[in-house]
């Protein structure tokens, strides 16, 4: 089973900010299939990214996520109210797993 | 619009078998090549995908619950369903159905989700 280290865990930010997620796995990912989703509180995750750096449809450009191998990350440019959120990392190259998430703050 | 609504019961006993559907509207199963998936989020674990079945009733299942889950379609109604046997407290979460973004790849992302159904493991 492919392990995925998020940190940190928590991340206080403010407005207009720069968000950076990290993404870690125990092996590397093959073809980049590494993705990034959204929570917020009662709702179900929203995909992001897949691929590690193309964006689901919908999603606004300030978010892009870049890393290959086991090293991915997630950037948040100008924070936005509403990115108040918990952030999964998943890959999907050997199964499924996701990881431990990041809590923004903002 | 594609839509998943989860059903089944919120309290389950412990030992006993959790058993949950997952009505699909908006598209039908029969006339879809996606790998239809069961995810959970549980305090201890976070989110954990725990298996997926394809409308001919292929499935593939998370190694760490293999032994307890069995997945199942009902093309007629557009449904699939999870049973996971011998539920214990770790077990308590919200259980998510979901379609991933692609069809034909049993690994894939996911991009609609049902509402989340809360089961409690409680005596």
């Amino acid at each position: 089973e492919i392990v995925l280290t998020q940190s940190p865990g928590t991340l206080s930010l403010s407005l207009g900010e720069r968000a950076t997620l990290s993404c870690r796995a125990s092996q590397s990912i093959t073809h980049r299939y590494l993705a990034w989703y959204q929570q917020t509180p009662g709702q179900a995750p929203r995909l992001l990214i897949y691929g590690a750096s193309s964006r689901a449809t919908g999603i606004p450009d300030r978010f892009s996520g870049s890393g290959s191998g086991t090293d991915f990350t997630l950037t948040i440019s100008r924070l936005e109210p509403d990115d108040s959120a918990v952030y999964y990392c998943q890959q999907y190259g050997n199964s499924v797993t996701f990881g431990g998430g990041t809590k923004v703050e903002i | 619009q594609l839509h998943l609504q989860e059903s089944g019961p919120g309290l389950v006993r412990p030992s006993e078998t959790l058993s949950l559907t997952c009505t699909v509207s908006g598209a039908s199963i029969a006339n879809s090549h996606h790998y239809w998936a069961w995810i959970r989020q549980t305090p201890g674990k976070g989110l954990e995908w725990i298996g997926n079945i394809n409308y001919s009733g292929v499935t593939f299942s998370n190694p760490s619950l293999t032994s307890r889950v069995t997945i199942s379609v009902d093309t007629s109604k557009s449904q699939f369903s999870l049973h996971l046997t011998s539920v214990a407290a770790p077990d308590t979460g919200i259980y998510y159905c979901a379609r991933p973004t692609w069809d034909l790849r049993p690994f894939a992302t996911f991009d609609v989700w049902g509402l989340g159904t809360m089961v409690t493991v409680s005596s």
